[in-house]
C-alpha cells in the first residue's frame, strides 16, 4: 500500500534562517507531488507541484523553492525565512494522468517563524 | 484565475440533524471534483472524486451530487454525529490544467451532542 511522510512534525525558525521540508512516498511510482500551505485562517493555497523528477510548476511567486530529487522525495525550501512564511505545510500525491483519484497527504508540518 | 467557493463558512448543527454544503466552481472548464473532510490535527482525507455531470456518490450517512453545467456540487450528511465535526473541503480540477487541484476555503462543521 501507499504511505506519504512528511516531517518534521513542527518547527520553530527565526526570521533569516534557512528551511527544509521533506515528503517522501512508498509504494507508488511517477506520482504527481504537491506541496499546500494553509494560512492562518485561510483554506489550502497550491505552492508548487512536480509531475516529474526535476519538474516544478510554482503557483504562487515567494520566498520559497521545491526540488524533486528522486520519483517520490519533494522537498520544500527557503533560503532565508520571513514571518509570512509561518502556517501549516502539507505534502499531497496523487496517480498521474487520471481524473479518477483523490490526493492523499501527509501528516503536516507546523512552521512556525519568530 | 480559477474561483472555487464553498457556503457556508461554518455551520453548527445538533446530533442527529441532516445538513448540507455548496461548493461552486466554472463550469467551462470542468475535470474532476473533489470532496474531502479535514480533521483537526489530521490531514485531509479524500470523501469523493466526481466526474460526470449527474454524478451521485455515498459513503455511509455521506453523499454528495455534482452538477457540471451550472457549475456547483453539494455534499449531504444524514443525521450528523459529533464524530462529523470537521472541515469539509471541495477541490477543483480543470481540464485545462488537470495536474492540479485548487482548493476552496471549506464549510467548519461542527456536531452539537
Amino acid at each position: 500500500s501507499q504511505t506519504i511522510h512528511q516531517w518534521p512534525a513542527t518547527l520553530v525558525q527565526p526570521v533569516g534562517s534557512p528551511l527544509s521540508l521533506e515528503c517522501t512516498v512508498e509504494g507508488t511510482s511517477n506520482p504527481n507531488l504537491y506541496w499546500y500551505r494553509q494560512a492562518a485562517g485561510r483554506g489550502l493555497q497550491l505552492l508548487f507541484y512536480s509531475v516529474g523528477i526535476g519538474q516544478i510548476s510554482s503557483e504562487v511567486p515567494q520566498n520559497l523553492s521545491a526540488s524533486r530529487p528522486q520519483d517520490r522525495q519533494f522537498i520544500l525550501s527557503s533560503k532565508k525565512l520571513l514571518l509570512s512564511d509561518s502556517g501549516f505545510y502539507l505534502c499531497a500525491w496523487s496517480v498521474r494522468v487520471t481524473k479518477n483519484y483523490g490526493y492523499t497527504f501527509g501528516s503536516g508540518t507546523r512552521l512556525t517563524v519568530v | 484565475i480559477l474561483n472555487v467557493e464553498q457556503s457556508p463558512q461554518s455551520l453548527h448543527v445538533q446530533e442527529g440533524d441532516s445538513t448540507n454544503f455548496t461548493c461552486s466552481f466554472p463550469s467551462s472548464n470542468f475535470y474532476a471534483l473533489h470532496w474531502y473532510r479535514w480533521e483537526t490535527a489530521k490531514s485531509p482525507e479524500a470523501l469523493f472524486v466526481m466526474t460526470l455531470n449527474g454524478d451521485e456518490k455515498k459513503k455511509g450517512r455521506i453523499s454528495a451530487t455534482l452538477n457540471t453545467k451550472e457549475g456547483y456540487s453539494y455534499l449531504y450528511i444524514k443525521g450528523s454525529q459529533p464524530e462529523d465535526s470537521a472541515t469539509y473541503l471541495c477541490a477543483f480540477k480543470a481540464k485545462t490544467s488537470y495536474d492540479k487541484v485548487i482548493f476552496g476555503p471549506g464549510t467548519s462543521l461542527s456536531v452539537i451532542p
